[in-house]
């Protein structure tokens, strides 16, 4: 089974400029979260979303962010205009399909995209 | 302060060393994740607890709800677990994936 996967692994930007990351999650999963890694600072969540729909977007720094999923199935997350502080590793990561008896699932990780904006 | 602390920051081991790294939290949670990143690697789930203890190969997670406290364990530690470990809780009645993340602890092992 293929885990998570991310596209691209390195991104080099000039402030200004536009980028895409995207995720596909591991096949079957509901559930797709997006994180970011600043240096020097620890994870931080951005989104949550089940299927097509944004569970939870209280993460998202800004307006300059936006995450789609449509289909349900590989996600994007889109920078514009990116500025320099939005340099760090974006990462991904899928559950299992929603139970409400289940409160909580592992989350399976993806590798990270390293973005940076000069 | 982050609502997630971990320490030691960095730990320096021998191989075949006993280690422990220690997460406190100061929020209600549901459950408590334990990651494994290593150098340029992508995170790996180690544990997900959300009472007493778990146990996988050498690596065993407790976790205390009352002291708000968790323990990650290493016994006869080698040098490919040289990597950073990460807790990260999920506050309780807090969406899903919305975890709060420690710094991490970086470890290393020495031959």
């Amino acid at each position: 089974e293929a885990g998570v996967t991310q596209f691209p692994s390195h991104s080099v930007i000039e402030k200004g400029q536009t980028v895409t990351l995207r995720c596909d999650p591991i096949s079957g999963h509901d559930n797709l979260y997006w994180y970011r890694r600043v240096m020097g600072k620890e994870i931080k969540f951005l989104l949550h979303f089940v299927k097509e729909s944004k569970q939870d977007e209280s993460g998202m720094p800004n307006n300059r962010f936006l995450a789609e999923r449509t289909g349900g199935t590989y996600s994007t997350l889109k920078v514009q205009p990116a500025e320099l502080e939005d340099s760090g590793v974006y990462f991904c990561a899928s559950s299992h399909a929603r139970d409400e008896r289940i409160r909580d699932y592992e989350q399976y990780f993806g590798p990270g995209t390293r973005l940076t904006v000069t | 302060k982050n609502e997630v602390e971990q320490s030691p920051q960095n730990l320096t081991a021998q191989e075949g060393e006993f280690i422990t790294i220690n997460c406190s939290y100061s929020v209600g949670i549901s459950a408590l994740h334990w990651l494994q990143q290593h150098p340029g690697g992508g995170i790996v789930s180690l544990f997900m607890l959300s009472s007493g203890k778990k146990k996988h190969g050498r690596l065993i997670a407790t976790i205390n709800i009352q002291e708000k406290h968790s323990s990650l364990h290493i016994t006869a530690s080698h040098p490919r677990d040289s990597a950073v470990y990460i807790c990260a809780v999920k506050n309780y009645g807090g969406s899903q994936g919305n975890l709060i993340f420690g710094k991490g602890t970086k470890l290393s092992v020495k031959p």
